[in-house]
């Protein structure tokens, strides 16, 4: 099984600064196809997950241009400039061009 | 619009077998596949399993002996089973589509 290895495991951050998020795969999520299904999840607490961006840089609808993903084959970031306080939660990645699909650990974004 | 919702017992007793529905509208399973997620309590989050638009499956390498995923389209419903159930699995249990449309979660106890 793919091994997402997400860093840092916890971020303090100042609203208004900027924010960036680091997931390494095991192995290039590149499928057959041409693309890579890596995705970047938000959960706020207490609340359902949401997804953020998908194939590495699509942004959902709804999701403020704040919000950035950059990355191939195994190295991704979520970037997120002038952080606000609906920012703060749990952010994971989580691949899915390969069975069984696999989440990283989660990033906590908290208030500095 | 979409909408998924999970549905089953909130106590299941240890050694038992736990069922669980997603009951889902505004889209086809016929047209998109549902995944089924977990999260222990204060914990990250866990990819469960898939069922493919096609109603083909994929499983969780540490879960797949303990799970099954099936469903009934003309009632839009996904069905998830996971047997032997220990104190460990206690959590909240998520169907979603794509990481993009989730339910609510259901909270599951499992009693030793």
């Amino acid at each position: 099984d793919i091994v997402m290895t997400q860093t840092p495991l916890s971020l303090s951050v100042a609203i208004g600064q900027s924010a960036s998020i680091s997931c390494k795969s095991s192995q290039s999520l590149k499928y057959s196809d041409g693309k890579t299904y890596l995705n970047w999840v938000f959960q706020s607490p207490g609340q359902s997950p949401k997804r953020l961006i998908y194939q590495v840089s699509k942004l959902d609808s709804g999701v403020p241009d704040r919000f950035s993903g950059t990355g191939s084959e195994t190295d991704f970031t979520l970037k997120i400039s002038r952080v606000e306080a609906e920012d703060l939660g749990v952010y994971y990645c989580c691949q899915g061009s390969y069975s069984p699909h696999t989440f990283g650990a989660g990033t906590k974004l908290e208030l500095k | 619009q979409v909408q998924l919702k999970e549905s089953g017992p909130v106590l299941v007793q240890a050694s038992e077998t736990l069922s669980l529905t997603c009951t889902v509208s505004g889209f086809s399973l016929t047209n998109y596949g549902v995944i089924w997620v977990r999260q222990p309590p204060g914990k990250g989050l866990e990819w469960m399993g898939i069922i493919w638009r096609n109603g083909n499956t994929d499983y969780n390498s540490a879960l797949k002996s303990r799970l099954s995923i099936n469903r009934d389209t003309s009632k839009s419903q996904v069905f998830l089973k996971m047997n032997s159930l220990q104190t460990d699995d206690t959590a909240i249990y998520y169907c979603t589509r794509a990481l993009a449309y989730w339910g609510q979660g259901v909270m599951v106890t499992v009693s030793s």
